[in-house]
């Protein structure tokens, strides 16, 4: 099956700009995630959807970041506008719903913040 | 606050040696995953355990989930360069709704 797909590879913008991230999940998976890793750090969570609807957005810093999920599928992640301590990697991440399913994870978008 | 604490965060070792990793909470967790990450590259899963005392083998990985399901370690024997790369721990909440946490990673360089 095609895995977890996220654009851009790579991004650089000055600060104060606005950023988008886009993510197709793998098919039939009903939950997505939207972690933010750091250079040399674990991924840290920033949103979890469940199907179209939002689980878990408690670490998302909602006065700059926002993030939807139409109709259950696509996602994307936008900054706005962008700091410099933003710049990270942002991965995505499904799986499916049910017992200890695995979780994919995408390439990442790296983006950097001048 | 970190819910999940690994150690050691770095790990620099010689072609042969074994090593262990480890990962600490205080939380009791459904599952506990661990990944593997290489430079440019998103996590991939190398095992899942479920059940407290459990030890999954992959290899020269063996991998145990404490019998509290609050720990886990990773353990490598005769490690080779191809291991290098940021292990990650993983714990899986089904009460929390699904919710995936990780810890901050152990990088591991195994030097020829």
């Amino acid at each position: 099956e095609a895995g977890v797909a996220q654009s851009p590879r790579y991004k650089i913008i000055e600060k104060r700009q606005s950023v988008a991230f886009w993510c197709n999940p793998i098919s039939g998976h009903a939950t997505l995630y939207w972690y933010q890793q750091i250079l040399g750090q674990g991924p840290k969570l920033l949103i979890q959807f469940q199907n179209n609807g939002v689980v878990d957005d408690s670490q998302l810093p909602k006065d700059r970041f926002s993030a939807e999920r139409l109709k259950g599928v696509d996602s994307t992640l936008k900054i706005q506008p962008a700091k410099l301590e933003d710049s990270a990697v942002y991965l995505c991440a499904s799986r499916r719903i049910r017992g200890w399913a695995e979780a994919f994870f995408g390439q990442g978008t790296r983006l950097t913040v001048v | 606050t970190q819910l999940l604490e690994q150690s050691p965060q770095f790990l620099s070792i010689q072609e042969g040696e074994n090593l262990t990793v480890y990962c600490n909470s205080s939380s009791v967790f459904s599952s506990l995953q661990w990944y593997r990450q290489e430079p440019g590259e998103g996590p991939v899963l190398l095992v899942t355990v479920v059940t407290g005392g459990e030890v999954k083998k992959l290899k020269r990985l063996t991998f145990q989930f404490g019998d509290a399901r609050k720990d886990s370690s990773l353990h490598i024997t005769a490690a080779q360069p191809g291991d290098t790369g940021l292990y990650l721990c993983a714990g899986f909440k089904e009460t929390s709704g699904s919710r995936l946490t990780f810890g901050e990673g152990t990088q591991l360089t195994v030097n020829p």
